[in-house]
């Protein structure tokens, strides 16, 4: 596609239940990145994927959190046992390669967990 | 661990003058270097890259850079109330395979 999709673009959920959340990344580009953003804090670095295989999970909160790409495209991060600190948006971001610094983001996907 | 440091703000320009964000990094062996704009509720967008020390110019858009001072800075001339954002400064690496580290942002506000 033209740009970085995600969904859903909100999230209303119950503490305790599980969200899974899509991002569908630039036609083309190998390297895909989840972000999380709080209210009123920067971005905070989930994980990245380059083609299906991710190399560094060190920025996962904690094994509540997991995300999978498959066919090297569309990428899910799956959050179990939803917590109320896990209210955020959650920003996917692509890049041709690894070595091209320049990101481009999605409109994210916003989780509320009452 | 790498830091992007930026002042929150809010920074208040009259429409017409020059804003100047500025950013500070911590890793000294840094290379790349972004400007994101952020509207509220949207996502950050991409407005400018900077990998070499001096000035780069792009329309009303100035980023400088100054690698040994290990500091980046923004320019917007001739302000307008559409630049009213939140500016995130970011630098490559520290996020898994040379992602990006961001800044908290500088929030801009243009008064009309």
């Amino acid at each position: 596609g033209a740009g970085v999709s995600q969904s859903p673009s909100n999230k209303v959920t119950e503490k305790g239940k599980d969200v899974e959340l899509r991002c569908d990344p630039i036609s083309g580009h190998t390297a895909l990145y989840w972000y999380r953003q709080s209210l009123g804090q920067g971005l905070e670095f989930l994980i990245y994927f380059q083609g299906n295989s991710a190399p560094d999970k060190s920025g996962l909160p904690s094994d509540r959190f997991s995300a999978e790409r498959t066919g090297g495209s569309v990428s899910t991060l799956t959050i179990q046992r939803t917590q109320q600190e896990d209210s955020a948006v959650y920003l996917c971001a692509s890049r041709r390669t690894i070595l091209t610094g320049e990101l481009f983001f999605g409109e994210g996907s916003r989780l509320t967990v009452l | 661990q790498k830091e992007v440091e930026q002042n929150s703000g809010p920074l208040s320009v009259p429409e017409g003058a020059i804003a100047s964000l500025n950013c500070t990094y911590s890793d000294r062996g840094s290379q790349s270097f972004f400007w994101y704009r952020q509207y509220s509720g949207k996502s950050p967008e991409l407005i400018m890259s900077i990998y070499s020390n001096g000035d780069k110019e792009d329309g009303r858009f100035t980023a400088q850079l100054n690698k040994a001072s290990q500091y980046v800075s923004l320019l917007i001339r001739d302000s307008q109330p559409s630049d009213s954002a939140t500016y995130l400064c970011a630098v490559k690496g520290g996020g898994g395979a040379d992602g990006l580290t961001f800044g908290k942002g500088t929030h801009l506000i243009i008064q009309p």
